[in-house]
Parts: C-alpha cells; sequence; structure tokens
C-alpha cells in the first residue's frame, strides 16, 4: 500500500498565483486532514473533512481552499498566493475520529512563494 | 484546549533505553494520548497511543500514571534511526484537532 501520496513534492510560486495540492489515499479513510509545518515549528491544521463532500476549518483557514469530491482525495487550493504561506504542506488520513485512531501522514510539499 | 509539555531536546546514547516525558495536567477524561516522531524532511509517523492503562507495541512503549496528568514514552534501546522531534499530542476537546507543539528533539550518540 502507498499509504497517503502528496503531489507535488516541491513547488515554486510568484506572488498572486495560484495552485492546488493533491492529496491520495488508498487506506479507505473517511477522515483527512491538512497541515501547514513553519520552520521549527509543530503542525497547524488548515482544514479537515470527515467524509466524501464534506469539509470544515482548522485553526489556519485563511487564504486557502479545499475540496474533497472523492473519499481517496483531499485537494487544497491557493487562490492567490502569497509570501506568508511559504511552508512545509502535509496531508494525514485516519479511519474515524482522531480520538482512538491515528493519522497516517504524508512525506508532505515544500511550498515557496517569492 | 489540553495543552501538552515536553522538554525541548533530549540526548541519548545508542543501545541505552529513552525515557520521554510529557506534561498534560488539563487533560480531559475522554482524551487520548497520542505519540508521534518525525524524522528529517519526512511527515509524522505514529508511533504510539493510549487513554488509562500502560501500551506496548514493536516500536515503543508508553507509561500513563495514574491521574493521566503526565506520560512517558519510552524507547526499550534507541538506535540512530530513533533520532527525531517527538510531538506528545491530546486529542482536541473541541473537535478535530491535533494540537502540535514543537515536541522534543532527540538526539542519539553512537
Amino acid at each position: 500500500n502507498a499509504g497517503v501520496t502528496q503531489t507535488p513534492k516541491f513547488r515554486v510560486l510568484k506572488t498572486g498565483q495560484s495552485m492546488t495540492l493533491l492529496c491520495a489515499q488508498d487506506m479507505n479513510h473517511e477522515y483527512m486532514y491538512w497541515y501547514r509545518q513553519d520552520p521549527g515549528m509543530g503542525l497547524r491544521l488548515i482544514h479537515y473533512s470527515v467524509g466524501e463532500g464534506t469539509t470544515a476549518k482548522g485553526e489556519v483557514p485563511d487564504g486557502y481552499n479545499v475540496s474533497r469530491l472523492k473519499k481517496q482525495n483531499f485537494l487544497l487550493g491557493l487562490e492567490s498566493a502569497a509570501p506568508s504561506q511559504t511552508s512545509v504542506y502535509f496531508c494525514a488520513s485516519s479511519f474515524a475520529g482522531i480520538g482512538s485512531y491515528p493519522q497516517h501522514f504524508g512525506d508532505g510539499t515544500r511550498l515557496s512563494i517569492l | 484546549d489540553a495543552k501538552t509539555t515536553q522538554p525541548n531536546s533530549m540526548e541519548s546514547n545508542e543501545e541505552e533505553p529513552v525515557h520521554l516525558p510529557c506534561n498534560h495536567s488539563t487533560i480531559s477524561g475522554t482524551d487520548y494520548i497520542h505519540w508521534y516522531r518525525q524524522l528529517p524532511s519526512q511527515g509524522p509517523e505514529y508511533v504510539i497511543h493510549g487513554l488509562t492503562s500502560n501500551v506496548n507495541n514493536r516500536m515503543a512503549s508508553l507509561a500513563i500514571a495514574e491521574d493521566r496528568k503526565s506520560s512517558t514514552l519510552i524507547l526499550h534501546r534507541a538506535t540512530l534511526r530513533d533520532a527525531a522531534v517527538y510531538y506528545c499530542i491530546l486529542r482536541d476537546v473541541g473537535g478535530q484537532n491535533f494540537v502540535f507543539g514543537p515536541g522534543t528533539r532527540l538526539s542519539v550518540l553512537p
């Protein structure tokens, strides 16, 4: 099993450009999450989804949009990239609510906004 | 929100046991205690989790205090591959958020 796969692994954007980060999981998990990690810090939750067709805001949702059209995919969009969005983005999935189930993470997308 | 407190860094010698502490004095009765680790340039990796009782798996052991206000992740024989940042996390009371603090950076010396 591939687990959680993130595409692309690296990307450089100019301020104002848009892009979409793709997360795919093959574990039939209901819950999916997008986090960002800035240098020397822990992860912060951007958006999450508790099932196909659902999305919800996390701790730092501004400037991002998400969609979960298929159960196995969770897309993170930046409509107008800003330098403050330079970060490493991690996607995660879990079988059910996080209390008793672990999250499985991808290897991240390193995004630089110039 | 229930928060955790961990030492910023710890050092261990290879093949020795490592005890990584975590304080969570505001934990609620239904919060699970999760441990993850993050190797350089990788995503976080699940290590272990528990609610009240001590837990063991192939990677580590989790010792939970009787009052649940603290816990300890135990690596029985540290290897160089165990050098990572270790995060102690509680389920967010309000919903789905995993609150990641800065974690403990573990260095393993050969």
